[in-house]
């Protein structure tokens, strides 16, 4: 099915490691997020990038890194886990910045940093 | 400052009943509003949107209406299904910028 895909779905890091959690759409969107979710928090937005070539913070952009790596894909990057980060991680795209019709999710990564 | 408000974390309702979701926000600038539905495990889901030209707008069950002077939207779904438990999140955005979420509202309809 087209749509928004994640990859891992789950993953646990020990304090101090690094990974990177991929994220590739096929709708041809040219907008696409990074954002998390914590209890009680909602959804945050860590990182976008408006357009292929462009990328910019967020809310909570603290302890990430990203890069888009060509109008399908966009990556976030922790590059030394710490447990604040233990959340669900998804990434999303959109045609344009907040315009109709919204954004296209993908099913998340949970991550646990131990 | 949280500029988009869901004040109730969430609620619980009998089945075939009305259910309502509140949302406030603080942004005027902000011109695009939307639901979000999301089940445990998954992505959200775009569920309904409105214009800030509009006051209301239907889709089947699931009607939104923006109040712009109380800067206040709501959600109604008509009549609540056991198949609507999930946590809906309120959304907004001004132009070229990304949306912002509400905390969400978890909806439990009991059959």
């Amino acid at each position: 099915n087209a749509g928004v895909t994640q990859t891992p779905k789950f993953q646990v890091l020990k304090t101090g490691q690094s990974m990177t959690l991929q994220c590739a759409q096929d709708m041809n969107h040219n907008s696409m997020y990074w954002y998390r979710q914590d209890p009680g928090m909602g959804l945050r937005l860590i990182y976008y990038s408006a357009s292929e070539g462009t990328t910019d913070k967020g809310e909570v952009p603290n302890g990430y890194n990203v890069s888009r790596l060509n109008k399908r894909e966009f990556s976030l990057r922790l590059e030394s886990a710490a447990p604040s980060q233990t959340s669900v991680y998804f990434c999303a795209s959109s045609e344009a910045l907040g315009r109709p019709p919204g954004y296209t999710f993908g099913s998340g990564t949970r991550l646990t940093v131990v | 400052d949280q500029q988009v408000k869901q004040n109730s974390p969430s609620l619980s309702v009998q089945e075939g009943r009305i259910s309502i979701l509140n949302c406030d926000y603080t942004n005027s600038m902000f011109d695009y509003f939307l639901w979000y539905k999301k089940y445990p495990a998954e992505g959200p889901t775009f569920l309904i949107s409105i214009s800030s030209i509009k006051d209301k707008n239907e889709d089947g069950r699931f009607t939104v209406f923006l109040n712009k002077s109380a800067k206040h939207l709501s959600l109604h779904i008509v009549p609540s299904q056991p198949g609507d438990s999930a946590v809906y999140f309120c959304a907004a955005s001004e132009r070229n910028t990304p949306l912002v979420f509400g905390k969400g509202t978890r909806l439990s309809v009991i059959a």
